[in-house]
């Protein structure tokens, strides 16, 4: 069946540091691939999107590409704030919109 | 994009007891889902709410635990029936256009005692 692999978190950082959380999934077909965040309180929201393989979703700094041969969905950032300290999961969803699948959730602390 | 409400936003209940969530989307949405989201973990989808009809349950999930309503295509409600102290999480309201990508509300936080 289909699934999303995250890498295990807490994830701590200075601010300024370089961020990769990586993320692979298992899927048949041609899923499309989400990142999505939740500050702390707050519902979750979509950080980024890919709909196809080599496509690029980027958004506040972030970006991941969708990686068909290694199966992989890596976000990254080039220079973090204390304002991106959040949970970030992977998804996956087929067309139509019908049942996401999420990963476990990383959690990211940026230290001043 | 759409702003969905859910209320309450959070709440208190004792054990045996019934509590009834609220889902209202400010726009008419194709799909309109409920996740549960348990202390510290990711995200489990309950059920998908099906307007007119019986909700679609995933395994794990009961319609007599978890009945669900969804009268028009902009609202939804969730019962979390007969509570027990492990029903205690976050209940999330999502909804789609097919996209494929999710709106989430900010979620109902649920301590049962």
């Amino acid at each position: 069946g289909n699934s999303v692999t995250q890498m295990e978190g807490p994830v701590t950082l200075s601010e300024e540091a370089f961020l990769t959380i990586n993320c692979t999934y298992t899927a048949t077909g041609y899923p499309s691939l989400f990142w999505y965040v939740q500050y702390p309180g707050e519902g979750l929201q979509l950080l980024l999107k890919a709909t196809k393989a080599d496509d690029k979703g980027s958004n506040k700094g972030f970006e991941a590409t969708y990686r068909k041969e290694t199966t992989s969905f890596h976000l990254e950032k080039g220079s973090v704030q204390v304002s991106d300290s959040a949970v970030y999961f992977c998804a996956l969803t087929h067309t139509g919109g019908f049942k996401t699948i999420f990963g476990a959730g990383t959690r990211l602390f940026v230290k001043a | 994009s759409a702003v969905i409400s859910q209320k309450p936003s959070r709440d208190i209940c004792q054990r045996g007891t019934s509590l009834t969530i609220q889902c209202q989307v400010d726009s008419q949405v194709t799909m309109m889902f409920w996740y549960r989201q348990q202390p510290g973990q990711s995200l489990t989808l309950i059920a998908t709410a099906n307007q007119g009809s019986e909700a679609t349950y995933e395994s794990g999930f009961v319609i007599d635990k978890f009945p669900i309503s969804r009268p028009n295509l902009t609202f939804s409600t969730l019962t979390v029936s007969n509570m027990s102290p492990e029903d205690s999480s976050i209940y999330l309201c999502s909804v789609s256009w097919q996209t494929g990508e999710l709106f989430f509300g900010e979620g109902s936080r649920l301590t049962v005692l």
